[in-house]
């Protein structure tokens, strides 16, 4: 069972259209990050929220920490094909370094 | 500035062989991770470093998997004897100390290993 579960594992959409990627989890984080994983290649560091109810914007990604600071969400708006990629949520349950990573969601933006 | 640097890229072996994985973190970050990432399991954290002694190891599978780290700027993750199951992606990633609650972790590309 993952800690973090994150919904839907898989997503496929026509270029313009918008997404919504879920992390969520029954325990409190002290922090959460969203990394993108490309084929072939290592996870990249997208944003880290640390604050209950902050949302953060990148461009056309739209980040949203719970209040509870149990999930978080992913919103891309407009979806373009460079946006296809493996999105894994990551949560931190005390300060430090160790992270629990979701399953990840697998998105294909079709041109 | 250089990345993680992981090699080999791939490896293929056949069951009960020793493999070793290797890994320079960038220069100056205080923690080394290794991971594991499969379809079935996802990313999962192996073991961790700070200033190069283990700090978790719960992650490491079983005996057959050892992690050492001799000094800042590198760290081998052996397995022996290496079976089927062991075929994954195995990531390493370090990460500064900044005295933030979760600094960003730098992957390197990944050692795809394939155990015939």
């Amino acid at each position: 069972t993952q800690l973090l579960e994150q919904s839907p594992q898989f997503l496929s959409i026509q270029e313009g259209e918008n997404l919504t990627v879920y992390c969520n989890s029954s325990s409190v984080f002290s922090s959460l990050q969203w990394y993108r994983q490309e084929p072939g290649e290592g996870p990249v560091l997208l944003v880290t929220v640390v604050t209950g109810g902050e949302v953060k914007k990148l461009k056309r990604l739209t980040f949203q920490f719970g209040d509870a600071r149990k999930d978080s969400s992913l919103h891309i708006t407009a979806a373009q094909p460079g946006d296809t990629g493996l999105y894994l949520c990551a949560g931190a349950r005390a300060a430090g370094n160790k992270l629990t990573f979701g399953g990840g969601t697998r998105v294909l933006v079709k041109p | 500035d250089a990345g993680v640097i992981q090699s080999p890229r791939h490896e293929v072996t056949e069951m009960g062989q020793e493999v070793t994985l290797r890994c320079k973190p960038i220069s100056g970050h205080d923690y080394l991770f290794w991971y594991r990432q499969t379809m079935m399991r996802g990313l999962e954290l192996l073991i961790y470093f700070n200033n190069n002694v283990p700090i978790d190891d719960s992650g490491m599978p079983e005996d057959r998997f050892s992690a050492k780290m001799p000094n800042a700027s590198f760290s081998t993750l052996k397995i022996q004897p290496s079976e089927p199951r062991d075929s994954a992606v195995y990531f390493c990633a370090s990460v500064p100390n900044s005295g933030g609650l979760a600094d960003t972790q730098y992957f390197g590309p990944g050692t795809r290993l394939t155990v015939l």
